[in-house]
């Protein structure tokens, strides 16, 4: 498996840009960059998953880098909604049809005001 | 769409006691998963199941069972609790395998085992 590596924790303030680095230095070619959030005590949340490109939604942009060894997931407008744990997850797939998601320790994003 | 719901939201078992933790989806979503969180911890995987009448095991099972009978539900047993299976435990359902793979999360059980 891929492993990925994220800063602990990282603060952002209120209506400013959140810059989130994901390393993911032994990602395979057909391994895909997914982030999800965990705001307190509730279950997980997909943000955006990318494979090579760049990919913007209505949550967020991903930014791959041409390597695909790191990646930065961006909050453009940071709210103190968006204060969670981000997780940075490489898909690798487990057989018989079955694809896992391995959860690290994530960063906490604390959103100042 | 209810999405995916589990039920208890909290539970307390005494060692030794036995419980099934229910988790069920009306998102028609082929692919079923159960994790468990440790404080500090992210998620680890315990069992999935890709559809009705599979299930395999993920990174931590020892402990755990799971049966697939539905597409809808995904049961979680536990026959014999041990202190070391307090935790929060999510559910997840997600549509058959693609380049595109959301996993949709439930709002968890807290167990207590004492």
């Amino acid at each position: 498996d891929a492993k990925t590596t994220q800063p602990t924790s990282m603060d952002c303030a209120e209506g400013r840009a959140a810059n989130l680095p994901c390393n993911h230095s032994t990602i395979s070619g057909n391994e895909y960059v997914y982030w999800y959030r965990q705001i307190h005590s509730q279950g997980p949340q997909y943000i955006i998953h990318g494979l090579k490109n760049n990919e913007t939604n209505e949550m967020a942009s991903l930014i791959i880098t041409e390597d695909r060894k790191s990646s930065t997931l961006i909050l453009p407008h940071a709210t103190l909604r968006d204060t969670a744990v981000y997780y940075c997850i490489v898909r690798r797939y487990s057989g018989a049809g079955s694809y896992q998601l391995t959860f690290g320790k994530g960063t906490k994003l604390s959103v100042i005001p | 769409n209810a999405g995916v719901t589990q039920t208890p939201k909290f539970q307390v078992l005494k060692t030794g006691q036995s419980m099934t933790l229910q988790c069920a989806q009306d998102m028609n979503h082929e692919y079923m998963s159960w994790y468990r969180q440790d404080p500090g911890m992210g998620l680890r995987l315990i069992h999935y199941s890709v559809g009705a009448g599979i299930t395999d095991q993920g990174e931590v099972p020892n402990g755990y069972n799971v049966s697939r009978s539905t597409t809808e539900d995904f049961p979680l047993r536990l026959l014999s609790a041990a202190p070391s299976q307090t935790s929060v435990y999510f559910c997840a359902s997600s549509p058959q395998e693609s380049s595109y793979n959301e996993q949709f999360f439930g709002p968890g059980t807290r167990l207590t085992v004492l």
